[in-house]
C-alpha cells in the first residue's frame, strides 16, 4: 500500500496550509498524521483521520474520503515549519504504512 | 508518564549484526493493547516502518527487510530489541521505537532516536 505525498508546501503566516495524502481508497482506512521538525523524533498532531491529541492546537484538524487524507493547518504560525507524514495500518500486509513526508514552509 | 529510550551503537561494520535496545517506562508490554513498533528514518528521507511486537509476544515485519530483522522483548527489563543482520551502509539513520496504546494502529508516543552510521 502506497501513501503519496507533495514534496513541498509554502504558506504565508496567518494563512492556510493544506496537505495531502493520497492512497487508494484511503477513506476505508484510519489516517494519523505526524509533526517532525528538524533534529527531532516526530510527533502525533492527528489520529484516527481528526482526533487530536491532548496539546496539540485546535489549528490543525483532519479529514479523510475518497482516496485522499487532507491535514489541514488553519493560521499558520513559523514554529509549524516542518515535515509532515501521514501514516496507515494496512491490513492487507499487517504493516504500518507512512507517507513520503511533506515539508512544511512558513514565507 | 509514558517514555521510550532507544540505545545502541553509534557505529556498526557492514556484514555485522546489530543490536538496538527500547527501553519503556511508565507502561507494561504485558497489557492488552500495547505494541512496540522500530521505525528508521535514513539522512533526509522518510520514515520507514520496520518491526511491530505486541502484547502477546506476537512479531510483524515489513517485508522488505524481514530476513534480516528480528524483534524480541524482556518484560523483565521493560525492553524490546531489535537485531538487524548483515547491516550495510545503506542501513544508516536514525532509529526510533514507538508504542501502540490504547488507541490501536496510532504510535502514540515516540522515543527521541538514536543515531547508526554503517562504515568501514
Amino acid at each position: 500500500y502506497v501513501l503519496t505525498q507533495p514534496p513541498s508546501v509554502s504558506v504565508a503566516p496567518g494563512k492556510t496550509a493544506t496537505i495531502t495524502c493520497g492512497g487508494n481508497n484511503i477513506r476505508s482506512k484510519s489516517v494519523h498524521w505526524f509533526q517532525q521538525r528538524p533534529g527531532q523524533a516526530p510527533v502525533l498532531v492527528i489520529y484516527y483521520n481528526g482526533a487530536r491529541p491532548s496539546g496539540i492546537p485546535e489549528r490543525f484538524s483532519g479529514s479523510n474520503s475518497g482516496n485522499t487524507a487532507t491535514l489541514t493547518i488553519s493560521r499558520v504560525e513559523a514554529g509549524d515549519e516542518a515535515d509532515y507524514y501521514c501514516q496507515v495500518w494496512d491490513t492487507g500486509s499487517d504493516h504500518y504504512v507512512f507517507g513520503s513526508g511533506t515539508t512544511v514552509t512558513v514565507l | 508518564q509514558v517514555t521510550l529510550r532507544e540505545s545502541g551503537p553509534a557505529l556498526a561494520k557492514p556484514t555485522q549484526t546489530l543490536t538496538l535496545t527500547c527501553t519503556v517506562s511508565g507502561f507494561s508490554l504485558t497489557t492488552t493493547g500495547m505494541c512496540v513498533s522500530w521505525i528508521r528514518q535514513p539522512p533526509g528521507k522518510a520514515l520507514e516502518w520496520l518491526a511491530l511486537i505486541d502484547w502477546e509476544d506476537d512479531k510483524y515485519y515489513t517485508t522488505s527487510l524481514r530476513n534480516r530483522l528480528t524483534i524480541s522483548r524482556d518484560t523483565s527489563k521493560n525492553q524490546v530489541v531489535l537485531t538487524m543482520t548483515n547491516v550495510d551502509p545503506a542501513d544508516t539513520a536514525t532509529y526510533y521505537c514507538a508504542r501502540e496504546g490504547t488507541n490501536r494502529q496510532v504510535l502514540d508516543v515516540w522515543g527521541q532516536g538514536t543515531v547508526v552510521t554503517i562504515s568501514s
